[in-house]
């Protein structure tokens, strides 16, 4: 039990459509990054949030974005979807920046027809 | 090109016997995080390595990171069937971003 919920854990979308995804942090910790994990591979960096700002970004496009609110909770918003966003989408949450220690949730398993 | 490789990619061993999993990368790391994963779950955190050099014990698992902070293994003693699952490594890059291997699928066969 890592404090970290996810929601949905699993989603179907067809491509062009739009996605969010939603986390919830464990309670104190105010940083949150986000991760796209494909079948078969290890997860990739997408973003970390940090008192509600953008704190660092991975190799994905602009429709990959995100928010976090005062409450712990977070959100990963996709627009445009695409065949190959298929993946295991996992938010972790952390006391600070330096991400120690992070804790994950059991991701949202996205499916794009 | 994946900037952690992980080896080996799957392992099928039989039940009380020892294997050692692979990380290496071309790159430095300021520190070097090993995780297990399993069907529905996310990541969970075994150990961070930090020293160059430094070496972990976790009851039968041994960490060690390499002395140039570039690699790091993990090694089972008795491996039991309960630890299969997906052993991933992940270095730390600056102060945000964790770059994770593809994983090491472990299975134990009793």
């Amino acid at each position: 039990e890592t404090g970290v919920t996810q929601s949905p854990t699993h989603l179907i979308k067809t491509r062009g459509q739009q996605v969010t995804l939603r986390c919830s942090s464990q309670s104190g910790h105010n940083t949150v990054s986000w991760y796209q994990q494909a079948l078969g591979q290890g997860p990739q960096f997408i973003f970390q949030y940090y008192r509600e700002e953008e704190n660092g970004r991975g190799n994905f496009p602009p429709r990959f974005s995100g928010l976090q609110f005062p409450n712990y909770s977070s959100e990963l918003n996709v627009n445009a979807l695409e065949l190959d966003d298929s993946a295991l989408y996992l938010c972790a949450s952390s006391p600070d920046p330096s991400g120690q220690p992070q804790h994950f949730g059991d991701g949202t398993r996205l499916s794009i027809l | 090109t994946q900037l952690l490789e992980q080896s080996p990619q799957f392992l099928s061993i039989q039940e009380g016997e020892n294997l050692t999993v692979y990380c290496n990368s071309s790159s430095v790391f300021s520190s070097l995080q090993w995780y297990r994963q399993e069907p529905g779950e996310g990541p969970v955190l075994l150990v961070t390595v930090v020293t160059g050099g430094e070496v972990k014990k976790l009851k039968r698992l041994t960490f060690q990171f390499g002395d140039a902070r570039k690699d790091s293994s993990l090694h089972i003693t008795a491996a039991q069937p309960g630890d299969t699952g997906l052993y991933l490594c992940a270095g730390r890059q600056g102060a945000q971003k964790l770059v994770f291997g593809q994983g090491t699928r472990l299975t134990i066969n009793p």
